[in-house]
């Protein structure tokens, strides 16, 4: 079965860039999306196709997917993008999420 | 867009059977495909079912195939998940998602399931 693998953790300062990578095979010929989950809430789509932003999520995140390796980037981090990332492709027709990362902001 | 409300949670015993709902409202929920994804206590997200829109595609996630069964009413904008033989394994909260380009767009907030004697 098709696998995502993630960083378990991420930690960044508040103001810098943080970035999150989602490996598997050929990932880069499937389109991949990212998922924020805070805490005692459901997941959000922040990126989708592999670098669009739906309406509302701030232009700090942004995505991209070639090779191997998908990446979620969040520039200039803020404290409320603390939360567990997931990143998500498609194989055989259903969701494969990857195994999540926890960003800390110190 | 569409809004997702699950129900039909609780604790039920090893081997015993629960069903699911997902009530949907705002939008045309007969034109989604859907889809049901779990998340046991302190773990990742995992994929458990989808449905095309007219019920003629419905896959399975491996763990729980054979046991759970997927399905919608589409008169009554509502979305099922027959739960049977269910194990402790099986404990998580229960997401229901629709299904956008390559992406599940909207997401309930969840009901939970605790398998325990």
């Amino acid at each position: 079965s098709y696998e995502l693998t993630q960083p378990p953790s991420v930690s960044v300062f508040p103001g810098q860039t943080a970035s999150i990578t989602c490996s598997g095979d050929k990932l880069g010929d499937k389109y991949a999306c990212w998922y924020q989950q805070k805490p005692g809430q459901s997941p959000v789509v922040v990126i989708y196709q592999d670098n669009k932003r739906p309406s509302g999520i701030p232009e700090r995140f942004s995505g991209s997917n070639s090779g191997h390796t998908a990446t979620l980037t969040i520039s200039g981090t803020q404290a409320m993008d603390e939360a567990d990332y997931y990143c998500q492709a498609w194989d055989s027709g259903t969701p494969v999420f990857g195994t999540g990362t926890k960003v800390t902001v110190l | 867009e569409v809004q997702l409300v699950e129900s039909g949670g609780g604790l039920i015993q090893p081997g015993g059977s629960l069903r699911l709902s997902c009530a949907a409202s705002g939008s045309t929920f007969s034109t989604y495909n859907m889809n049901w994804v779990r998340q046991a206590p302190g773990k990742g997200l995992e994929w458990v079912s989808c449905i095309s829109t007219d019920s003629s595609n419905i896959y399975y996630a491996d763990s729980v195939k054979g046991r759970f069964t997927i399905s919608r009413d589409n008169a009554r904008n509502s979305l099922f998940l027959q739960m049977n033989s269910l194990r402790a394994e099986d404990t998580a909260v229960y997401y229901c998602a629709t299904e956008g380009d390559y992406v599940l767009d909207v997401w309930g907030q969840g009901t939970t399931v605790s398998v325990s004697s």
